[in-house]
Formats: structure tokens, C-alpha cells, sequence
């Protein structure tokens, strides 16, 4: 069964970058699957950030196209998230998560890491 | 971007009763909906998909149906493990949207 598992700091300074990683067991990154990260903010909303899809390409949500960056280490079955210039509207709960292709659903979540940005 | 409006933010309900969740998209996402759980400190799970389809190892307690924009998500008899939150997700229009979420308690 694939398993998803984020990993980062839970807080960051305001205008420097987030980064996380989700390091997946179970199953090889560049077997398939696009691979996600999703965020859910205080309060509840949840947002799609962007994926990396098995051969490497991305896509992101346009709301953070100029400040995301979702790159992968294949030999590590890692893929990670870089949110640049960050503010406190960024706080939430960051979650990886995989689906069999762009418009199925996510199959396969991690549990979650919180990053909060606060000075 | 397709917004799914989510309804109720919360309910509470007792043991063996039956309760329903909806969404509401802004427009027509032609069944690309899916609905999941997410139990306290726990990840999400994929219970429904293209809004009927009950994902394997769900119990058959949950279903989901549609009707026109407005799709809805059914709990019968309501077990004491059904209580957190549910949301919907769809996957029609990029880039995908979810709901608001219902947080489920039981009494």
C-alpha cells in the first residue's frame, strides 16, 4: 500500500521560504501516480497547491504560481514543496497526497505536518 | 475556479440515525466529485468517487448521489467511527476545489 509521510519545520519566518518534504513508501514516484501537495488553513478551507506528475512535469494552482516550486529526488522516492515569500496567510496544515491521474481523486494522503508563520 | 459550497458546517447526530451532506457547485462538474473523511489527527480518506462510486474498503453505510450542480453525501445508521470531518472535492475544472467541510459529532 503506498504511504505518504511529510516532513519539515512547523514554523517558518515571514518572507523566507517553506519547504517540506513527502517521502512515499510503497511505491515508486516515477511508476505513476501525480503527486500533490494540498493545504488546509485554520478555519478549514482546503487548497490544491500543485503536483508533480511520475515523469517530472508540475503543475501548480494559480494563485501560487509565482511563488511555488514542487521539485522530486527520485533516488530518494521524495518529492518536496517550496512556497517562497511567505506571510501569515500561509499558516495551515500541509499535506502530500497522490492520485492515479489529473481528475481522479486523491487516493492516498500523508497525515499532515502544521506550519505556522510567525515572527 | 469552481467554487463547492458545503452544507452543514457542522451537525450532530445520534447513533444509528441517518444524516446527509451536501455540495453545491458553481457550476456543472458532471459527476467529478469526490467526498472524504478525515478523522482527529488522522489523514484524509477517500470514501466516494465520481460521486456514487463507493471506494473499496468502505463500508456500505456510505453513498453518494447527485442531482443537477448539487451532489450529496449519506451516513445510514451511524456508527460511533463516523464521527470527524467530511469534505468534497471536484476534479472537473482545474484547478480542483474542495468544500468548506461538515464536522460530524455524534451525541
Amino acid at each position: 500500500e503506498i504511504q505518504l509521510q511529510e516532513s519539515g519545520p512547523g514554523l517558518v519566518k515571514p518572507s523566507q521560504s517553506l519547504s517540506l518534504t513527502c517521502s512515499v513508501t510503497g511505491y515508486t514516484i516515477t511508476s505513476g501516480y501525480d503527486w500533490s501537495w494540498i493545504r488546509k488553513f485554520p478555519g478549514n478551507k482546503m487548497e490544491w497547491m500543485g503536483y508533480i506528475s511520475y515523469s517530472g512535469s508540475t503543475n501548480y494552482n494559480p494563485s501560487l504560481k509565482s511563488r511555488i516550486s514542487i521539485t522530486r529526488d527520485t533516488s530518494k522516492n521524495q518529492f518536496f514543496l517550496q512556497l517562497n515569500s511567505v506571510t501569515t496567510e500561509d499558516t495551515a496544515t500541509y499535506y502530500c497526497a497522490s492520485q492515479a491521474d489529473y481528475g481522479y481523486p486523491f487516493d492516498y494522503w500523508g497525515q499532515g505536518v502544521m506550519v505556522t508563520v510567525s515572527s | 475556479d469552481i467554487q463547492m459550497t458545503q452544507s452543514p458546517a457542522s451537525l450532530s447526530a445520534s447513533l444509528g440515525e441517518t444524516v446527509s451532506i451536501e455540495c453545491l457547485a458553481s457550476e456543472d462538474i458532471y459527476s467529478n466529485l469526490a467526498w472524504y473523511q478525515q478523522k482527529p489527527g488522522k489523514s484524509p480518506q477517500l470514501l466516494i468517487y465520481y460521486a456514487s462510486s463507493l471506494q473499496d474498503g468502505v463500508p456500505s453505510r456510505f453513498s453518494g448521489s447527485e442531482s443537477g450542480t448539487q451532489y450529496s453525501l449519506e451516513i445510514n445508521s451511524l456508527q460511533p467511527e463516523d464521527e470527524g470531518d467530511y469534505f468534497c472535492q471536484q476534479s472537473y475544472k482545474f484547478p480542483p476545489t474542495f468544500g468548506g467541510g461538515t464536522k460530524l459529532e455524534l451525541k
